[in-house]
């Protein structure tokens, strides 16, 4: 299958700071890519769908203020989380997929965000 | 609205067999997507039905009918690793990924 890589694996960073978290596709053109988080033992939240090029859409009570999404090329998009607070601890992953109406999604391995 | 609905938790042993239930209500249909997911990492994926019946993959089969909007995921000859949240997913007429919140298994010895 396809691979999907992103960076870092986890972070620890002071509260107040920004983390910025890589998404990219090793061995396709992800023309679509979701960002995702994950508090323990929940299911995957969809935070925002992003395409090459285009400003992303954030789903209803995500501030893209605070998470702001950057889709540059067909490989890479970005996650950017701005002034980071204890709260926003949480496991971020992104998946991506090519062209066309249905494939499956490609998951990275996650990153956990620790904010002290 | 829409709504996928999974048992939280289940228990199995090693070298039996569990399946493992997701119903949904969704606006439309394009598809349904079986994940595995340990703790601490990404989902993997699983399976995909978009016609009713059931597909084989080696130990782990899906079942599908989109007249009961029901699946199942088969998991067969359990062994300890297969120990994860198995998450169900439907694509929706939009082409998005509507989640369950995924069911818990514990395999014991």
């Amino acid at each position: 299958g396809a691979v999907v890589s992103q960076h870092p694996s986890w972070v620890i960073c002071k509260s107040g700071t920004s983390v910025k978290i890589e998404c990219r596709s090793l061995d396709f053109q992800a023309t679509t890519m979701f960002w995702y988080r994950q508090f323990p033992k929940q299911s995957l939240m969809l935070m925002a769908t992003s395409n090459e090029g285009s400003k992303a859409t954030y789903e209803q009570g995500v501030e893209k203020d605070k998470f702001l999404i950057n889709h540059a090329s067909l490989t890479l998009s970005t996650l950017t989380v701005t002034s980071a607070h204890p709260e926003d601890s949480s496991f971020y992953i992104c998946s991506a997929k090519t062209g066309g109406a249905v494939t499956e999604a490609f998951f990275g391995q996650g990153t956990r965000l620790t904010v002290v | 609205g829409q709504n996928i609905d999974q048992p939280t938790e289940m228990t199995a042993t090693e070298g039996a067999i569990v399946q493992i239930n997701c119903t949904y209500q969704t606006s439309g249909f394009n598809g349904l997507f079986w994940y595995q997911q340990h703790a601490g990492e990404a989902p993997t994926f699983l399976s995909y039905n978009v016609l009713d019946g059931l597909e084989e993959k080696g130990r782990f089969s899906s079942f599908l009918s989109r007249s009961k909007g029901y699946s199942y995921l088969l998991l067969k000859e359990l062994q300890m690793k297969d120990s994860a949240s198995y998450l169900c997913a439907v694509l929706d007429s939009n082409y998005q990924l509507i989640w369950g919140a995924g069911t818990k298994l514990i395999i014991k010895p």
